[in-house]
């Protein structure tokens, strides 16, 4: 089974910062897909990022990009110019190639940008 | 266009009553999700439906807890004699087709039994 460790249950960042969230993950496949998702106090789960384990090139979304090292099993992502908006639980999460349904999901880290 | 709509937001009940928990997905999304969210973990697999069938149903902690969707659509979760240990946030997802496409989530129902 798979398993997804976000080692920081709590983060911090000033207002305009760069932060970086860490997540680490252990499977056998090859074929997989990560994500990671943010989930405000509306409690609404929102994708930020998606990263498929094939493609060698980190994904970027505006000011969130990742950093996959599949040989470490290492999925960071890191935020540019934080906003106060960004204030939320951020789950990192993965996907099977083979089940391409369930998502295994971290136990999530807390960041709270700062004014 | 709209998104997926759960229902209650909140519900508090007392132990060993049924509960019901609904769902709305996304229109035209086959696939429907339900993961629960306890306090402090991430979130918990419960159940997957693609149409109307549950080719997944691996997740759900005991027999008290049974899912349905009808008309590939609307999905209840109900969870019957509920115990303390059931109070959590459930979530529930739609994608369109299941395989590989983004889930949009709900924002979810917290049941608190009491």
């Amino acid at each position: 089974a798979q398993t997804v460790t976000q080692s920081q249950p709590e983060m911090s960042v000033q207002e305009a910062e760069t932060v970086t969230l860490s997540c680490t993950y252990d499977t056998s496949e090859s074929n997989y897909y990560l994500f990671w998702y943010k989930q405000p106090p509306s409690r609404q789960m929102i994708l930020v990022i998606r990263q498929e384990a094939y493609k060698q090139q980190n994904a970027t979304e505006n000011r969130f990009s990742v950093n996959f090292q599949k040989a470490a099993k290492s999925f960071s992502l890191k935020i540019s110019d934080s906003q106060l908006g960004d204030t939320a639980m951020y789950f990192c999460a993965f996907l099977s190639g083979g089940s391409n349904y369930k998502l295994t999901f971290g136990k999530g880290t807390l960041l709270t940008v700062n004014p | 266009g709209a998104g997926v709509s759960q229902s209650p937001s909140n519900k508090v009940t007392e132990k060993g009553k049924d509960v019901e928990l609904r769902c709305d997905p996304i229109s035209g999304h086959t696939a429907l999700y339900w993961y629960r969210q306890s306090l402090g973990q991430g979130l918990e697999f419960l159940i997957y439906f693609q149409g109307n069938s549950a080719p997944d149903k691996s997740g759900l902690p005991s027999d008290r807890f049974s899912a349905e969707r009808t008309g590939g659509s609307v999905s209840t979760l109900t969870i019957q004699r509920t115990q303390q240990e059931d109070s959590a946030v459930y979530l529930c997802a739609s994608s369109l087709d299941g395989a590989n496409s983004p889930l949009h989530f709900g924002n979810g129902t917290r049941l608190t039994v009491t």
